[in-house]
């Protein structure tokens, strides 16, 4: 089964608008974090933002926030004030929890959502 | 200033022949990574390693080998057993503290084509 599934092959958003790009996960590990990542055309992956499964309240950083839902396993980023320059793939992972030896560290990722940003 | 780095860029393979990825880092990160990128696809964990001299297999290990030799380098080996090599590879490292708030932060990547 798919660890992390996002829906949306591409979302397209007229500037200064907000978006929201799907994701959900699938776990039966109680400890798990969640990270988002931007994928520019020039092909790096840009840490954006990360939420744990035991965090009470929404990550946010700057125009990024993560809208958690953890009874229905989703974990939707949310970018208010779209720019231009948010053009880019926009990929959804998983980490499940600590004490997983061998395992331990590694990252699942979704297909990836890739969403425009029009003038 | 502290990063990860990949060379080259861009790498071009002839059928047979093996050819090696390169990937540093100076984060003093304990575990590094290797994925695999095929157009519109996610990322698929090639090898990972959370200590020198010692590395796991991921889920796509067939046809690729790594080392890891010191602390900062990572390098990567697609050899002549790999089908279909042409792909982007992305590297990346990790503090590998034991909680899920570890992150991992990526190189910019070798594009290989294989002519």
């Amino acid at each position: 089964a798919q660890k992390i599934t996002q829906t949306q092959p591409g979302m397209f958003v007229q500037e200064k608008e907000a978006v929201t790009l799907d994701c959900t996960y699938d776990t039966s590990d109680p400890s798990y974090g969640l990270f988002w990542y931007k994928q520019p055309s020039s092909g790096e992956m840009i840490f954006l933002i990360y939420q744990g499964s035991y965090d009470q309240q929404n990550a946010t950083e700057g125009r990024y926030s993560l809208n958690f839902q953890k009874a229905r396993k989703s974990a939707n980023l949310v970018i208010s004030a779209s720019q231009l320059g948010d053009s880019a793939m926009y990929f959804c992972a998983m980490r499940e929890g600590p004490g997983r030896g061998s395992t331990l560290g590694r990252l699942y990722f979704g297909r990836g959502t890739q969403l425009t940003v029009w003038p | 200033d502290g990063g990860i780095t990949q060379s080259p860029k861009y790498l071009f393979r002839k059928e047979g022949q093996n050819v090696t990825l390169s990937c540093e880092q100076n984060l003093n990160h304990d575990a590094m990574y290797w994925y695999r990128q095929d157009p519109g696809q996610g990322l698929r964990l090639i090898y990972y390693s959370q200590i020198v001299n010692d590395f796991q297999k991921g889920d796509i290990a067939e046809g690729y080998s790594v080392s890891r030799e010191k602390k900062e380098s990572f390098p990567l080996t697609v050899t002549s057993a790999q089908k279909n090599p042409t792909a982007f590879y992305l590297c990346a490292s990790s503090k590998l503290i034991a909680a899920s708030t570890d992150t991992q932060y990526f190189g910019p990547g070798t594009r290989l084509t294989v002519l």
